[in-house]
């Protein structure tokens, strides 16, 4: 059955330091997102990527943040300066359609120290 | 008024028990509405979609009232491995936050 592939599964970083959060979606899947989780919180939506741009983004998703979906496979988030706050379970899960069941990854832990 | 709510519990409920919980929403343009469940430390995995009409799978039974915005779900002849947190998601078109999930109940199968 395909699966939604995520890399590092773990990642520690130093706060003011770049990192880049690797997911590779189920292959005949046309939207994508990000969502995290902080720990004992509830899921939260970051953005929604389709036709090769944002579709949608909440409001956490500020200028610090950045997807992309380079070579037609990988789709990444960017945190470009990341805060202790940043430290979250980042999901990311894609779709064939819009309104409708989303498969997940099985996260990144991300620890900002 | 949060926009998608859940009593958090935790339920605990003997094994073979029937156990129900509802999510409410308050956005009534809301249009689809999804069960997940999330085991601990990892990924929501897709329990079920929610349809108007309710759906049954196997021992598992959702509903939605749009006229009280409310979706539940229903677990029937529950098993050890159904504890887990039950994640309510909630998705609008054309906003910002545009897909919701509630914060879960955690439910515990009692052996």
């Amino acid at each position: 059955e395909p699966e939604v592939t995520q890399t590092p599964s773990h990642q520690v970083t130093q706060m003011g330091q770049e990192v880049i959060l690797r997911c590779v979606p189920i292959s005949n899947h046309l939207y994508f997102y990000w969502y995290r989780q902080i720990l004992g919180q509830k899921v939260e939506f970051l953005v929604s990527f389709y036709n090769n741009e944002i579709s949608e983004k909440s409001e956490i998703f500020d200028d610090q943040f950045s997807v992309e979906r380079p070579d037609g496979s990988n789709f990444t988030l960017k945190i470009r300066s990341t805060k202790l706050e940043d430290s979250a379970m980042y999901f990311c899960a894609s779709g064939l359609r819009t309104q409708e069941t989303q498969y997940f990854g099985p996260g990144t832990r991300l620890l900002v120290l | 008024r949060k926009e998608v709510e859940q009593d958090p519990g935790p339920f605990n409920v003997p094994e073979g028990a029937t156990v129900a919980f509802n999510c409410t929403y308050s956005n009534s343009a809301s249009q689809s509405f999804f069960w997940y469940r999330q085991d601990c430390r990892k990924e929501p995995k897709l329990l079920m979609s929610v349809y108007s009409s309710g759906n049954e799978d196997g021992r598992f039974t959702a509903q939605l009232n749009r006229a009280s915005q409310y979706i539940s779900l229903l677990i029937r002849d529950s098993k050890l491995s159904d504890s887990a947190t039950y994640l309510c998601v909630v998705s609008y078109m054309n906003r910002d936050d545009k897909i919701i999930f509630g914060k879960g109940t955690r439910l515990h199968i009692l052996p």
